[in-house]
């Protein structure tokens, strides 16, 4: 079935340092790919997307490009701040449509001043 | 627009009372979703409704859990009763298929402590 899978956490870096999560995921079909992100206290807050093969999603300095080759997501950012300090969820929209996200397991990164 | 809208956001409750989640998707969404988010189990799917029906309840653990969705603008999650290993944080969500690629807007969640 369709499942994704994201690197362990906690990611611990520096205010500045260059941030990769990685996100792999295995469906049939064309599935549209996704970020989450979850603040302290907070629910989840959609990040950015890609509906398509070689689409970049992008927001807030973040970026991530629907591979389909080495079928990842990969979520990236130049310059982190202690803002970004969050829980980052890799997701994929079931292959049958039916509305449902696959959520892999979350990725928490505390970026120190 | 108003966004998923979830209460109560907190509940602290005794073993073996009955707790009522509320939720009101998003207008003009046709799926809602219950997830339950834990520390040990990370982010589970309980159990989604597509046009007011339930879909698939594969996700809900036990026979103490049971959803409701009356009309597209409400739907109730049940705990009866409730045990200390139901403390979670339990989000709504909502979707409308095929629109923005599936995205799924999710509520602030209902933090519960059973005691």
């Amino acid at each position: 079935g369709d499942s994704v899978t994201q690197m362990e956490g906690p990611v611990t870096l520096s205010e500045e340092a260059c941030l990769t999560i990685n996100c792999t995921y295995t469906a049939t079909g064309y599935p549209s790919l996704f970020w989450y992100v979850q603040y302290p206290g907070e629910g989840l807050q959609l990040l950015l997307k890609a509906t398509k093969a070689d689409d970049k999603g992008s927001n807030k300095g973040f970026e991530a490009t629907y591979r389909k080759e080495t079928t990842s997501f990969h979520l990236e950012k130049g310059s982190v701040q202690v803002s970004d300090s969050a829980v980052y969820f890799c997701a994929l929209s079931a292959s049958s449509n039916t509305g449902k996200l696959i959520f892999g397991q979350g990725t928490t990164l505390q970026v120190k001043p | 627009d108003a966004g998923v809208i979830q209460s109560p956001r907190h509940e602290v409750t005794e073993m073996g009372q009955e707790v009522t989640l509320r939720c009101k998707p998003i207008s003009g969404h046709d799926y809602l979703f219950w997830y339950r988010q834990t520390m040990m189990r990370g982010l589970e799917l309980l159990i989604y409704f597509n046009n007011n029906v339930p879909i698939d309840d594969s996700g809900m653990p036990e026979d103490r859990f049971s959803a409701k969705m009356p009309n597209a603008s409400f739907s109730t999650l049940k705990i009866q009763p409730s045990e200390p290993r139901d403390s979670a944080v339990y989000f709504c969500a909502s979707s409308l298929i095929g629109a923005s690629g599936n995205t799924i807007y999710f509520g602030e969640g209902s933090w519960l402590t059973v005691v």
